[in-house]
C-alpha cells in the first residue's frame, strides 16, 4: 500500500518569503510523486511529477521539489512566493499515473 | 485543445436517490478516472475506465459505478445515495499508450449534496 503525510495543513507565508511544503511517503515499490494545485472551485493541477532519473523535479509557477529516497520524502519549494500562489497543494504517490494516493492537502496562504 | 468539462456543477440530493454524473475527456485522452473529494480532505480514487471497461477501483462499495462511451466521455453512477457521499467529484482524463501514460488532466468538478 502506498500513502503519503503532508505536513502541516496550513502555511503562511509573506509575499517574496520561500514557500516550503512537506510530504513523506511509503511505498513497497519505487514510487511515482506527484504535486497538485487546487485553487478554490477547481480541480487539481499538475505542478510537477517525480518518476526516476534526476531527483531535483523542476514544475510549472517556479516550484521545485526533490525526490530524497532516503528520507521517504518529496518536498515543494518556490524561493519566493507571490500573492498568486495561495491555494490549496497536496502530494500524491502512485505505481503508475492514474490511481494515485493524496494526502489531505496544505492551504497556503500569501501576506503582502 | 478542449479540456475536461463535467456537468453539472453542483446538485443537490436526497438519502436513497440515485445521481449520474457527466465527463467530457480532454481531446486526444482515451481514459477516465473519477476522484471524490470529501470536504478538507485530498481526492480518493474511484475507478478508472480504460476501452470502456473498468481498469482499476478504488475502496469504494459497488453503488458506485461507471461507463465509458466510445467516444471516451463517462458517467459515475451512485445508487442508494447517503449522507457522506456528498463531496467534490473530480473527472480526470490521461492518454494511456504502450510506452507510458500521460499525466491526468483534472476537470472542474461536481459539488453534490445529499441531505
Amino acid at each position: 500500500a502506498q500513502s503519503v503525510t503532508q505536513l502541516g495543513s496550513h502555511v503562511s507565508v509573506s509575499e517574496g518569503a520561500l514557500v516550503l511544503l512537506r510530504c513523506n511517503y511509503s511505498s513497497s515499490v519505487p514510487p511515482y510523486l506527484f504535486w497538485y494545485v487546487q485553487y478554490p472551485n477547481q480541480g487539481l493541477q499538475l505542478l510537477l511529477k517525480y518518476t526516476t532519473g534526476a531527483t531535483l523535479v523542476k514544475g510549472i509557477n517556479g516550484f521545485e521539489a526533490e525526490f530524497k529516497k532516503s528520507e521517504t520524502s518529496f518536498h515543494l519549494t518556490k524561493p519566493s512566493a507571490h500573492m498568486s500562489d495561495a491555494a490549496e497543494y497536496f502530494c500524491a504517490v502512485s505505481r503508475n499515473d492514474y490511481k494515485l494516493s493524496f494526502g489531505a492537502g496544505t492551504t497556503v496562504t500569501v501576506r503582502a | 485543445e478542449t479540456g475536461v468539462t463535467q456537468s453539472p456543477t453542483h446538485l443537490i440530493k436526497t438519502r436513497g436517490q440515485q445521481v449520474t454524473l457527466r465527463c467530457s475527456s480532454q481531446s486526444g485522452h482515451n481514459t477516465v478516472s473519477w476522484y471524490q473529494q470529501a470536504l478538507g480532505q485530498g481526492p480518493q480514487f474511484i475507478f478508472q475506465y480504460y476501452r470502456e471497461e473498468e481498469n482499476g477501483r478504488g475502496n469504494f462499495p459497488p453503488r458506485f459505478s461507471g461507463l465509458q462511451f466510445p467516444n471516451y466521455s463517462s458517467e459515475l453512477n451512485v445508487n442508494a445515495l447517503e449522507l457522506d457521499d456528498s463531496a467534490l467529484y473530480l473527472c480526470a482524463s490521461s492518454l494511456a499508450s504502450n510506452r507510458d501514460n500521460s499525466p491526468l488532466h483534472f476537470g472542474n468538478g461536481t459539488r453534490l449534496t445529499v441531505t
